[in-house]
Parts: structure tokens; C-alpha cells; sequence
């Protein structure tokens, strides 16, 4: 079945660094998503990218999906200590299947 | 945004005991919603996909009788988790979406503990 895979793991960042985790699917996607999970809470949308090579931003955040629409990739520019919580990708096949999670990556961020 | 609430938010109970989680979408109607379960500092866990008026879809490894899911309505789906033991004890997360969208609401959460 599909499987997602996210790298790292863990980052930890001195704030104002820059931040990137890498989402991978073993199988084509239809379309993948980005959710925030802070310490404690609950998954947050941040946003679906569908388009091959479609590059969205959200102030600080540069959101990317591969042009074979396999991977995907989360950059923040200049982080800051409330970017920090574990960012999880979720990718769904081209048959509309559920979408799967992959295991997140926890930033923490350094003051 | 949409919200989904969770009820309730936290629950202990002893072995062998039932416990019924709720979710509900307070301001959009959901299609479907989808349960969750997430261990300590790991990833979701899709149990189940539930569909207003329809028989939820369970994933491969989760067992339907033990996990009864209800979805009557389209704001309300209910988790029974019948019989319950430690092992079961983590953190259940319902998600909704409405129709045509894919975008998924989560909601805070439900923490069980099984004595």
C-alpha cells in the first residue's frame, strides 16, 4: 500500500535559522497536505498543493510539490519559537483514497 | 475556520469497561469523518473513514466490533470502544470534511487512560 515517509525526524533550529522537512511517497499522489501539530494539540491544515511543481508561500513558509508528484517539501525562512510543533504531510492517491500521514518531523527552535 | 469539538477531551476508566467518544462539526455539515489514533510522539493512525447514513470503513488491522463507529448524522460521529484495556489507552482524533472538499478539520482530541 502507500507509504509516506517524512525526513527528519527531528530538527532543532537556533531561531532565525532556516527549516526544511521532505515529504516522500512511494507511489504518485494526487494531491498531498501540510498540517501543524503544536505540543498538545490537535493537526492543523496548513495547506493542498496539487499541481506538479506547484509552489505555494504563507508569510515565512515556502510549501512545494515535485514535479513527478512523489515528494514534497516544507521550508521556513527565519524561524521563530512559535513555529515550533511536529509538521506532518498527508498524501492521497490517484484513486481517491484516504489520505495517509506520513510520521511528521518535530522542530523546536532555540531562542 | 470550521470547528470540530471532541467529547470529552479526556476519560479514564477501568479494564473492560466501554467508552463513547463524540465529534461533531459545530458550523459546516460532514460528509465524512474520519477517526484517528495517535501514540506518544508518533504519527496518525487512520482507524476508520465514517460516512453520514453508511457503515464506516475500517483499516486493515483495526477490529469493527471493538471500535464501533456511528455517524447518524451529519455533525455528529460517535467511537465506542467496547471492552476496553490498557492497550488502548492513547489519544483518539476525529477529523471531518465536507462534501466536495478535502481539506480535513480536526478536532482536540480524546486522551483515554485504561486502568
Amino acid at each position: 500500500g502507500q507509504q509516506v515517509m517524512q525526513i527528519p525526524q527531528y530538527q532543532h533550529v537556533q531561531e532565525g535559522e532556516d527549516f526544511t522537512t521532505y515529504c516522500n511517497s512511494s507511489t504518485t499522489l494526487s494531491n498531498i497536505q501540510w498540517y501543524k501539530q503544536r505540543p498538545g494539540g490537535h493537526p492543523v491544515f496548513l495547506i493542498q498543493l496539487v499541481k506538479s511543481g506547484e509552489v505555494k508561500k504563507q508569510k515565512r513558509l515556502t510549501f512545494q510539490f515535485g514535479e513527478a508528484k512523489k515528494n514534497s517539501s516544507l521550508h521556513i525562512t527565519a524561524t521563530q519559537t512559535t513555529d515550533v510543533g511536529t509538521y506532518f504531510c498527508a498524501g492521497s492517491g490517484n484513486y481517491g483514497q484516504n489520505f495517509v500521514f506520513g510520521p511528521g518531523t518535530r522542530l523546536s527552535v532555540l531562542p | 475556520g470550521a470547528v470540530v469539538s471532541q467529547h470529552p477531551s479526556w476519560v479514564i476508566c477501568k479494564s473492560g469497561t466501554s467508552v463513547k467518544i463524540e465529534c461533531r462539526s459545530l458550523d459546516f455539515q460532514a460528509t465524512t469523518m474520519f477517526w484517528y489514533r495517535q501514540f506518544p510522539k508518533q504519527s496518525l493512525m487512520l482507524m476508520a473513514t465514517s460516512n453520514e447514513g453508511s457503515k464506516a470503513t475500517y483499516e486493515q488491522g483495526v477490529e469493527k466490533d471493538k471500535f464501533l463507529i456511528n455517524h447518524a448524522s451529519l455533525t455528529l460521529s460517535t467511537l465506542t470502544v467496547t471492552s476496553a484495556h490498557p492497550e488502548d489507552s492513547s489519544f483518539y482524533i476525529c477529523s471531518a470534511k465536507a462534501s466536495g472538499s478535502a481539506k480535513q478539520y480536526f478536532g482536540p482530541g480524546t486522551r483515554l487512560t485504561v486502568l
